[in-house]
């Protein structure tokens, strides 16, 4: 168990639609990363928080957005869905700029399969 | 753009054989991530590596940093049929942030 979290496991839904996916982030970490994989595109970086800030932007679709709150969980937000967006999409965390040894490595939670039919 | 290119894409063995695969990049990582997926799981961190040169062992598992920060090497020695799974080599992109950027992986068979 990696301590970061995912909701929902699974999630069946229309295209046109709108979804929106949970993550939290291993107790104390401030950096919550969001990435999507799929058979053909391998694992892509999607965006990263740090500490309720955007910190970086991978190949994220306008269609989709992420914010990171307070209490430091972060939920990605994907809209207009397409075919397409079926796959899996992962979140991980770091504890990035606690000053510790290996703070870059990212922990990954279960992820959530997203199926758009 | 960057890449991490994966070698053998995949290889099936026997139980208690050794294991080798290996990820190269046209530029300089300062760190490499050896991650393990099973099938519906999310990545595993086994391994990171942040000095060239630099030999790393996690059990049956050791892996090495590259002389030329370019590369890097996953053994695995004695494999069991849980060794099955895709095992991805990542390192730092060259964004601003502290993203990953993943190779495309090497998908284990272990026959018992």
């Amino acid at each position: 168990d990696s301590g970061v979290t995912q909701t929902p496991k699974h999630l069946i839904t229309a295209t046109g639609q709108r979804v929106t996916l949970r993550c939290s982030p291993r107790s104390g970490d401030l950096s919550v990363y969001w990435y999507q994989q799929s058979l053909d595109q391998g694992l892509q970086f999607l965006i990263q928080y740090y500490n309720g800030e955007e910190r970086a932007k991978g190949n994220i679709l306008e269609r989709f957005s992420a914010q990171q709150f307070p209490d430091l969980h972060s939920e990605l937000n994907l809209s207009s869905l397409e075919l397409g967006d079926s796959a899996l999409y992962f979140c991980a965390s770091s504890a990035e700029g606690a000053g510790l040894a290996g703070d870059n490595e990212q922990f990954f939670g279960p992820g959530t399969r997203l199926t758009v039919l | 753009g960057q890449q991490l290119n994966q070698s053998p894409q995949s290889m099936f063995i026997q139980e208690g054989e050794d294991v080798s695969m290996n990820c190269t990049s046209s530029s300089i990582f300062n760190t490499w991530l050896w991650y393990k997926q099973d099938p519906g799981e999310g990545p595993v961190l086994l391994i990171a590596l942040y000095k060239a040169g630099e030999l790393t062992s996690n059990g049956r598992l050791t892996a090495q940093f590259g002389i030329t920060r370019k590369d890097s090497f996953l053994n695995i020695s004695a494999s069991i049929p849980s060794d099955v799974g895709i095992y991805f080599c990542a390192g730092p992109t060259n964004q601003a942030g502290t993203a990953l950027i993943f190779g495309k992986g090497t998908t284990l068979s272990v026959s018992s």
